[in-house]
């Protein structure tokens, strides 16, 4: 069984701040983990994912994530928010099943 | 060139009708989905087809056909179109694996009225 909970449906920061996405999963085998990005009336598209060696991934547009198996965590992080990362980003993991579980989404929103 | 098309991008029309939205992928992937997105955004896997063959069919109404001609298509048929079937639907493609990216399409906006 693979689950996904994000925590907080909305995040709000200012431009120039920290970006923190929470992700916990569940999985019963070593699972792959995922984040992409859905902009305003557009499809989902790939930010990271980690499979397996290094347990800090980065991604496109200075996002990245650390894999922390002792919290089954996969955080999405951004040193600083740009008008132009308010999104809907989604967690996914892939354990048992090829097809991943998404999880609800977090809206984030960029203030300036 | 884009990777995973589908038409039409929106769909307005009355209650009872029969619709179709098609998919077609440029990727030479062998995995095909459909999702379907609500209003607060919650993604939930409708079908997925494997070289032609379908192998998810999760709970979904049977007044939902999926088809998958070929590999690079995958098209979706709703006949008697319910209010509650408002909603986006994607469709994705991905080789098969647990560590390969899905690629999404732009989504069909499907306004039942």
């Amino acid at each position: 069984a693979q689950s996904v909970t994000q925590l907080g449906s909305h995040v709000s920061v200012s431009e120039g701040a920290l970006v923190l996405l929470r992700c916990n999963y569940s999985s019963s085998v070593p699972p792959y983990l995922f984040w992409y990005v859905q902009y305003p009336n557009q499809g989902l598209q790939l930010l990271l994912k980690y499979t397996t060696g290094a347990t800090l991934v980065k991604g496109i547009n200075g996002f990245e994530a650390e894999f922390k198996k002792s919290e089954t965590s996969f955080h999405l992080t951004k040193p600083s928010a740009h008008m132009s990362d308010a999104a809907e980003y989604f967690c996914a993991v892939s354990g048992g099943s090829y097809i991943p579980t998404f999880g609800r989404g977090t809206s984030l929103i960029v203030h300036p | 060139d884009t990777a995973v098309s589908q038409t039409p991008k929106y769909l307005v029309t009355q209650m009872g009708n029969d619709k179709s939205i098609k998919c077609e992928q440029n990727l030479g992937h062998d995995t095909m989905y459909w999702y379907k997105q609500d209003s607060k955004k919650f993604l939930k896997i409708m079908f997925s087809y494997n070289n032609k063959e379908l192998i998810i069919n999760e709970t979904v109404p049977n007044r939902f056909s999926p088809k998958s001609p070929d590999k690079a298509h995958l098209n979706l048929h709703i006949n008697s179109l319910e209010l509650g079937d408002s909603a986006v639907y994607f469709c994705a493609s991905s080789q098969m694996g647990r560590e390969e990216t899905q690629y999404f399409g732009p989504g069909t906006r499907l306004l039942v009225l």
